[in-house]
């Protein structure tokens, strides 16, 4: 079966770092998304992964590691306005694959 | 604003009902996706087509169906509808059916079946 499996909740500081794993069962794979949601929003896309390494976007960084079949979502500075969804997603076969999403919850 | 327009925004119906959602694409996006969003769930992928043709179904109930029309707009119809089937609706696009790596969601339509 294809399975995506990630922390259902992450609390953190303003300010501090936090880390969003995603660990992967899935046949063929091409790369990790990362989108995030706000409550009663839109998914909205982050970052994509199709080699090993990581991937910096401001304060948003994405690694992959293929032959763990694991990911991660690296959130620095945190602000109040991260408080939403994370979904890590697995494009396959003219479909994507979302696992179920990490809600962070950020304390002031 | 992600450029992909999703109408209506909410739809309030009774069981047994049918209901059609519409979406319209970025301009220039030949792929279209619909999602399925229950409280507290991930996204479950339903159905993608690409310049008119369907190229993947999810776990897709058979009273769903979906097309693609040629200006590229998609709609979603769902029929003899249950109270489980309350649920936001997303669509999204994408440039080709390749570019799976980055999808452009629309705005949802929130369906709830009284």
């Amino acid at each position: 079966g294809q399975s995506l499996e990630q922390p259902s909740e992450v609390t953190a500081v303003e300010g501090a770092i936090v880390q969003i794993n995603c660990t992967y069962q899935t046949s063929g794979f091409y790369g990790l998304s990362w989108y995030q949601q706000h409550d009663g929003g839109a998914p909205t896309f982050l970052s994509y992964n199709a080699l090993d390494g990581l991937e910096e976007t401001g304060r948003f960084s994405s690694f992959l590691s293929r032959s763990d079949s694991y990911g991660y979502l690296l959130l620095q500075e945190l602000q109040m306005k991260d408080s939403a969804s994370y979904f890590c997603a697995v494009p396959q076969d003219d479909k994507i694959i979302f696992g179920k999403g990490t809600r962070l919850h950020i304390l002031p | 604003d992600s450029g992909v327009t999703q109408t209506p925004k909410h739809l309030i119906t009774a069981t047994g009902q049918r209901v059609t959602l519409r979406c319209s694409p970025r301009s220039g996006d030949l792929s279209v996706y619909w999602y399925q969003q229950s409280l507290d769930q991930g996204l479950q992928f339903l159905i993608h087509y690409y310049n008119g043709e369907e190229r993947a179904k999810g776990n897709i109930l058979e009273r769903f169906s979906a097309q693609q029309f040629p200006d590229l707009h998609s709609e979603l119809n769902l029929s003899s509808l249950e109270l489980g089937d309350s649920a936001l609706y997303f669509c999204a696009s994408s440039v080709d059916r390749r570019h799976l790596d980055e999808q452009f969601f629309g705005p949802g339509t929130r369906l709830t079946v009284l």
